[in-house]
């Protein structure tokens, strides 16, 4: 099993600044890693797919990158909206999909 | 409208049953692997089972292998999620959610907003 490990597991950033989250992996993805946004009370939602790709209606203040087993969410310049908990997910060897333990995005 | 809606949630005592439905629309539901993915009170998320939309194949999570069955009614646009001998540790949100590739499961772009399942005595 592919094990998957965010962080920080929490990260305090002001609104308007860069917010950098990190995800590794077990053992190699290739590019095989998506991302998730979460809020309180709500289903997750996909982000990011094949590790740099947004997926339809993502802004572009969010981006992804890495390869392999280091992979990371950049989000530019945050906004209120974006205060909530991002997991990554691979998707390279299942079964077991497996997720990040999460990271959560907090208000400085 | 893409849409994902599950039901069947509730409390049931420890050992007991429980099924879960998800209902599809604005899709050609046939065509989709379906994914089952759950999420205990203040945890991260767990996947729980797939049926592959191209083979039909099934897949479980150690954690419900033997006690979780996982099915579709593709004439109904419906899947499922029979749990069976359910313990305190099953206590979670289920979600329904659906895979972009038909052949190889990868990541899931459609989420439902979950059905509540709580064991407990």
């Amino acid at each position: 099993e592919i094990v998957m490990t965010q962080s920080p597991a929490t990260l305090s950033v002001s609104p308007g600044e860069r917010a950098t989250l990190s995800c590794r992996a077990s053992q190699s993805l290739g590019s095989n890693l998506a991302w998730y946004q979460q809020k309180p009370g709500q289903a997750p939602r996909l982000l990011i797919y094949a590790a740099s790709t947004r997926a339809t209606g993502i802004p572009a203040r969010f981006s992804g990158s890495g390869f392999g087993t280091e992979f990371t969410l950049t989000i530019s310049s945050l906004q209120s909206e974006d205060f909530a908990v991002y997991y990554c997910q691979q998707y390279k060897e299942w079964p077991p999909y497996t997720f990040g333990q999460g990271t959560k995005l907090e208000i400085k | 409208e893409v849409q994902l809606v599950e039901s069947g949630g509730g409390l049931v005592q420890p050992g007991g049953s429980l099924r879960l439905s998800c209902v599809a629309s604005g899709f050609t539901f046939s065509s989709y692997t379906m994914t089952w993915v759950r999420q205990a009170p203040g945890k991260g998320l767990e996947w729980v089972s797939f049926i592959i939309g191209s083979s039909r194949d099934i897949y479980y999570a150690d954690s419900v292998k033997g006690r979780f069955t996982i099915s579709r009614d593709d004439a109904k646009n419906s899947l499922f999620l029979q749990m069976d001998s359910l313990r305190a540790e099953d206590t979670a949100v289920y979600y329904c959610a659906r895979d972009v590739d038909n052949v190889t499961p990868d990541y899931m772009d459609v989420w439902g907003k979950g059905t509540t399942v709580t064991v407990s005595s």
